[in-house]
């Protein structure tokens, strides 16, 4: 099984700033990895596949990049809105697997 | 719009089994575009990926759960459904159900329902 490692945990951030999320995976997934955003009470929503590729309607601010064993989620400048928990999640082999998860924060 | 909607009892005792059916409307579940999943969090925990299975038959399971899980589709319904038995305290989660996309090659979740809290308590 891969494991997916997210980090940090939580990262404390005032809006208008940059974020920036790690996943790291224990053996090469390639560049099939997902981010997926979740508030409190809602389920996952699409962020980004492919590592870098953004979903419909996700905006630009938004941002993946990586491949192989280390990916990157970056918010150029963060809303309000954007404060929630991030997932990261490999589907390169079976079984599929997520990360831990990032929680942003408002600093 | 496609929609995914869970269903099924939201108690369920000790050592019984946990039935779940999830709903789509805004497309079809026989498309080879998809795939269709089941994933779960316990309360203020993380995801965890549960199966996933192809509208023809073939199915995957986590490991940690493949004695106890099956998946199947009714395509007349336009449904598929999870069975979890012999459950525990442990399987006490939202349980989310899923759609995967085909993208060059590879399957991505990229819609999940709204989620159903399944609770295990006698």
């Amino acid at each position: 099984e891969i494991v997916m490692t997210q980090s940090p945990a939580t990262l404390s951030v005032s809006p208008g700033e940059r974020a920036t999320l790690s996943c790291r995976a224990s053996q090469s997934v390639s560049s099939h990895l997902t981010w997926f955003q979740q508030k409190p009470g809602q389920a996952p929503r699409l962020l980004i596949y492919g590592a870098s590729t953004r979903a419909t309607g996700i905006p630009a601010r938004f941002s993946g990049s990586g491949s192989g064993t280390e990916f990157t989620l970056t918010i150029s400048s963060l809303q309000p809105e954007d404060f929630a928990v991030y997932y990261c999640q490999q589907y390169n082999n079976w079984p599929l697997t997520f990360g831990g998860g990032t929680k942003v924060e408002i600093k | 719009q496609l929609q995914l909607q869970e269903s099924g009892p939201g108690l369920v005792k000790p050592s019984e089994t946990l039935s779940l059916t999830c709903t789509v409307s805004g497309g079809s579940i026989t498309s080879s575009s998809y795939y269709w999943g089941w994933i779960r969090q316990p309360p203020g925990k993380g995801l965890e990926w549960i199966g996933s299975m192809y509208y023809f038959g073939s199915t995957y399971y986590n490991p940690s759960l493949k004695s106890r899980v099956t998946i199947s589709v009714d395509t007349s319904k336009n449904q598929f459904s999870l069975k979890l038995t012999s459950v525990t305290a442990a399987d006490t989660a939202i349980y989310y159900c899923a759609r995967g996309l085909y993208n060059s090659g590879w399957y991505h979740f990229d819609y999940w329902g709204q989620g159903t809290l399944v609770i295990v308590s006698s």
